[in-house]
Order: C-alpha cells, then structure tokens, then sequence
C-alpha cells in the first residue's frame, strides 16, 4: 500500500525564520512527488519533483527529492505571514494514474 | 479553478437521507476523482474514475457510490449518511500533463450530516 509521511504535523514561527517541511514515502513504481499548498479552499499546486538532487525553486520556496532515501524537503526562507497554510505532499505512481497524500503540515507564521 | 465545478458548495443534511455531490468538468478529461479531507489525514481518496462507466475504489470507500454517465460529470452518492461522513470533499481531474496543470482540483464540498 502507498504511503506518504509528513512531517511535522504542526509548526508556528516567527516571520523572517526559515522552515524546513519533511515527506516521506513509500510507494510501487515511483512517477513524481508534488507539494501543494492549502489556505481553506482548494490545494494548489507548488512543486512536482521527479528525479533526485534537482532542487526546484519559486521565490523564497524550495524543494529537493531523494529517491534513494524516499523523501523530500520543502524550505520556505525569510517566512512571511501569507505563508500560514497547510502543505500537503502526494506521491503519484506510476501506473495509478492518482495521488496519495499525507497528513498535511500546518504551517503558522506569527507577526 | 476554470474548467471544474462543484457543487453544491455548502449542505447540511440528516443522518440516513441520502446525498449526491456533483463535479462537473468542462474539458474532456478521462480521470476524475473525489477525495475527502479531515483534520490530520490531509486528502484520502474516496473512488475515481478512468472513463464513462469506468469507476475504481479508492482507500476510504465504504459508504460511498460514484457514477460517471457522461465525461464531463462525476457524482459522488452517500446512500445513507452518517456523522462521520462530515468533511469537505474535494473532486479533481487529471489534465495528464504533469506539473502545475496536471492534477487540479475544485473548490470543495463543505457537508455536515447532523
């Protein structure tokens, strides 16, 4: 059975820290690992890794997969209050053609 | 998010009567989907679907019937709701194309059963 970790399952900092999101996976035929970000309404999409070491980045977010290690890493720098949400990781497999997803993170940043 | 609908957006309903949520896409895609979310499960999947007529369970489907006679439409059934069928539900379609435009979701389904 296909199964993604987040971790943690809470978090509250100040603006300006840096916040490190952890996901874990395990999952049959590996497609690609997607992060999402949730503020009450629909998830929206961030970031989609599919091979090892290749950081991907948008502003002040960054993620990097580990396919050997089966887990991932989304940063967030300089945190700013828009950033309070939920982070949601999903795994694709390769011939389920859907996403598993953990637990979310809840992420609060405190003016 | 353009090209998928949900609806009704709010419904509050009694224990036992049954219940009928629709996702309605506008673009022709073959996978559609219905997921749940509670706090500290993140989004689970109830069932999806690969084509007209085409349908699979998903990891929390007990409690749960879906049709999909038509492409474009997706309906999720509770044949008889319970409390703990209280959640948001969320429908999804896969555009196929990866990335920021390939799983995208509706604006969700808030339904309590009292």
């Amino acid at each position: 059975e296909d199964k993604v970790v987040q971790s943690p399952l809470s978090l509250v900092v100040h603006e300006g820290d840096t916040v490190t999101l952890n996901c874990s996976y395990e999952v049959t035929n590996f497609r690609s690992l997607l992060w999402y970000k949730q503020e009450k309404k629909a998830p929206t999409f961030l970031f989609m890794l599919t091979s090892s070491g290749i950081e991907k980045k948008s502003g002040r977010l960054s993620s990097i997969l580990d396919k050997k290690e089966l887990f991932s890493i989304l940063n967030i720098t300089a945190t700013q209050t828009g950033d309070s949400a939920v982070y949601l990781c999903a795994v694709e497999a390769e011939y389920g053609n859907k996403l598993v997803f953990g637990a979310g993170t809840i992420l609060r940043v405190k003016s | 998010d353009a090209g998928i609908t949900q609806s009704p957006r709010h419904k509050v309903t009694e224990t036992g009567t049954p219940v009928t949520l629709r996702c309605h896409q506008t673009e022709n895609h073959r996978y559609m989907y219905w997921y749940r979310q509670d706090p500290g499960h993140g989004l689970r999947l109830i069932h999806y679907s690969y084509g007209v007529k085409d349908t699979d369970k998903g990891e929390v489907s007990d409690g749960y019937s879906v049709s999909r006679s038509k492409t474009e439409d997706f309906l999720l059934t509770l044949e008889s709701a319970t409390s703990s069928q209280t959640s948001v539900y969320f429908c999804a379609i896969n555009r196929g194309t990866g990335g920021s435009t390939g799983y995208t979701f509706g604006s969700g389904t808030r339904l309590t059963v009292v």
